[in-house]
């Protein structure tokens, strides 16, 4: 859906460089899911975010990932220290209330490490 | 940990014809489901959502949920080329939380042939 804005779409990052993932949700949304979409595989949750809070970062790999979602500003997912495993497909998804029924999905960034 | 599972396919059918696209869930307290259409190298549109037992229409598409048999299914009708695409299942965080974090199964690809 064009309302969810990610940038950038595509993403060539070497090894070992960092990689930042920005998500702006659409107009009046609040709350922001990002998940990870790897080579011939599903969809995988890795966090969840509301304004200026993390909720859930269950699906989060314990080292180099992280996320935020300010106050002001777009939500970013921040990769540290890239690794060849770590291309994929990384899609955010915002909707309006917590229950989710209507999670409208952006663009995506394609991560490539080269 | 939960898990949804889908046939990847490929499913062929003949354009005119009804697609049946068949997932089932591991949670037996899920409560909400969702199919989604992903055309390659693009984001994830919802098509549907359903909550209750039974089936739920929207034009050409019907979904099905058997709760008692932890199945979801969407069907669609006069199948055209354009509906050639990977088709999610996803179900939606129920366990006692109150937000909407989604459980993707594999994806299913769906060809339309003319």
């Amino acid at each position: 859906n064009a309302g969810v804005m990610q940038n950038p779409r595509h993403l060539v990052r070497r090894r070992g460089q960092e990689a930042r993932l920005r998500c702006s949700p659409m107009k009046g949304h609040s709350h922001v899911y990002w998940y990870r979409q790897l080579p011939e595989e599903g969809l995988k949750f890795m966090v969840y975010l509301q304004k200026e809070n993390i909720i859930d970062e269950s699906g989060m790999p314990k080292e180099r990932f992280s996320a935020e979602f300010p106050k002001e500003g777009p939500s970013i997912l921040r990769i540290q220290q890239v690794v060849r495993g770590d291309s994929a497909a990384y899609f955010c998804a915002s909707s309006l209330d917590r229950l989710n029924t209507e999670a409208f999905f952006g663009q995506g960034t394609r991560l490539t490490v080269v | 940990q939960k898990e949804v599972e889908q046939n990847s396919g490929p499913l062929s059918v003949p354009e005119g014809a009804i697609a049946s696209l068949n997932c089932t869930y591991s949670d037996r307290g899920s409560q909400s489901f969702f199919w989604y259409r992903q055309y390659s190298g693009k984001s994830p549109e919802l098509i549907m959502f359903i909550y209750s037992n039974g089936d739920k229409e929207d034009g050409r598409f019907t979904a099905q949920l058997n709760k008692a048999s932890q199945y979801v299914s969407l069907l669609i009708r006069d199948s055209q080329p354009s509906d050639s695409a990977t088709y999610l299942c996803a179900e939606g965080d129920a366990g006692g939380t109150s937000y909407g974090k989604l459980t993707f199964g594999q994806g299913t690809i769906l060809t339309v042939h003319p």
